[in-house]
């Protein structure tokens, strides 16, 4: 039972240009958001998160979205650079009730110089 | 700065035998996890240590499966019997206590193979 969905296994883009990162979630009860950076045979890094009480949070060239009507975040990063390629996850915790994250399984983002 | 720490980064070992990793977490944070990770997966929750107390276990996380962290530091998870299934990246997690919405921070994690 996948309550984190990120749909798109693979994106390319061009240096300079917007790469747009989608998740999607079942569980309403879900009020925090994170997304993770991950580079081949290291951890997840943190990138940045979103509490269910706003709609955006930004970050340098990281800007996270949240629709939680659509149960819809993104993640939008501008200008894309080569050092982004990486595998991003999105993650979701339902504070009240635990502390475990529930992540998606992953798009992997190439930056075409 | 020391991130989290992880070792070993790998273990290869013969299906049955007993594999015990050790996680060393973000000093001062008092909240410690283990994820499991498998090809084409995302990570998956295993457990969770308030200090040195264990408050949640995932119904990943059979009978075979132990984790410990004795003095609120230091965590092991150790697996028993292991079986072919049981091959995947284990990664451990902390964070600080206090506020409830807090990032977790990964360390690199234990890439376990099963013979």
């Amino acid at each position: 039972d996948q309550q984190v969905k990120q749909n798109s296994p693979s994106l390319s883009v061009q240096e300079g240009r917007i790469s747009i990162l989608n998740c999607d979630y079942t569980n309403s009860m879900f009020d925090y958001f994170l997304w993770y950076k991950k580079y081949p045979a290291e951890g997840p890094t943190f990138l940045i998160s979103i509490s269910s009480i706003k709609d955006k949070n930004e970050d340098g060239r990281f800007t996270v979205f949240l629709n939680k009507s659509a149960k819809h975040l993104s993640l939008h990063i501008v200008p894309s650079q080569p050092g982004d390629s990486a595998v991003y996850f999105c993650a979701a915790s339902e504070t009240n009730t635990g502390n475990q994250f529930y992540f998606g399984t992953g798009t992997s983002l190439t930056v075409i110089p | 700065d020391t991130g989290v720490s992880q070792n070993p980064r790998h273990k290869i070992t013969k299906r049955g035998q007993n594999v015990t990793f050790r996680c060393d977490p973000i000093s001062e944070h008092n909240r410690l996890y283990w994820y499991r990770q498998t090809l084409g997966q995302g990570p998956e929750f295993l457990t969770y240590f308030q200090n040195e107390a264990q408050l949640e276990k995932s119904r990943l996380l059979s009978d075979r499966f132990s984790a410990e962290r004795p003095k609120g530091s230091f965590s092991t998870l150790e697996i028993q019997r292991t079986e072919q299934g049981d091959s995947a990246m284990y990664l451990c997690a902390s964070s600080p206590g206090g506020l409830r919405n807090q990032p977790q921070h990964f360390g690199d994690g234990t890439r376990l193979s099963i013979l």
